[in-house]
């Protein structure tokens, strides 16, 4: 069962638009919450993570946004730039362990 | 800078054939991680361990076996390769609870079964 939700599954933006990417957990124990960010050819890396006793945290043009009452968590990339094409997955822990589980991933096309 | 590198960047295996998928790790990290990532369902995890000789199966370890023998080496085994195994393979490691749970994921291995 997938327990990490994220839509949509592909997005196209303009250079300088505000990309959007949603992710929906089920365990309300989570405590961290990831986002990863891969280009073409390479694994994925932690672009930005959060923890659920902030709303928010922002990392340049990218913030995270937690609604822990709707069990949601957001991507936002603000002034998209062509360099931010990428795929971006969401995840989230497997009970208190070491372990993520992760969405199934957004593929984001910036146009120049 | 860690990093994690993977024996392989494409391989082309035969149905039936055993096949090793071998990562290495120089940063002395607890944890390793095999996922396949496929179109539209993200990363899936196969198996997990946390410390050489131990491992845990993840969400999909059917058809597949590890081997962890040196902290720095983690394998993964397709005892039998199908073509349902055509995929994409990520090995991953992490230090561990204690030091924060992100993971450092290699370039991945893309496995074509004929």
């Amino acid at each position: 069962q997938q327990q990490v939700k994220q839509s949509p599954q592909s997005l196209i933006v303009q250079k300088g638009g505000i990309s959007i990417i949603n992710c929906a957990y089920e365990n309300t124990a989570f405590d961290y919450f990831p986002w990863y960010q891969q280009f073409p050819g390479k694994g994925p890396a932690l672009l930005i993570a959060i923890r659920p006793d902030v709303s928010e945290k922002k990392e340049g043009r990218f913030t995270i946004s937690f609604n822990k009452s709707a069990k949601q968590f957001s991507l936002h990339i603000m002034d998209s730039q062509p360099g931010d094409s990428a795929t971006y997955f969401c995840a989230a822990p497997k009970a208190a362990g070491n372990k993520l589980t992760f969405g199934g991933g957004t593929r984001v096309l910036v146009k120049p | 800078d860690v990093k994690v590198t993977q024996s392989s960047r494409y391989l082309v295996k035969r149905t039936g054939e055993k096949v090793f998928l071998e990562c290495v790790q120089d940063m002395d990290h607890e944890n390793m991680f095999w996922y396949r990532q496929d179109p539209g369902l993200g990363l899936r995890l196969i198996y997990f361990s946390y410390d050489v000789k131990m491992k845990e199966k993840g969400d999909i370890p059917e058809g597949y076996s590890v081997s962890r023998e040196k902290k720095e080496r983690f394998s993964l085994i397709l005892e039998s390769a199908s073509t349902n195994q055509t995929s994409m393979y990520l090995c991953a490691s992490s230090i561990g609870l204690a030091g924060g749970r992100e993971q450092y994921f290699g370039p991945g291995t893309r496995l074509t079964v004929t």
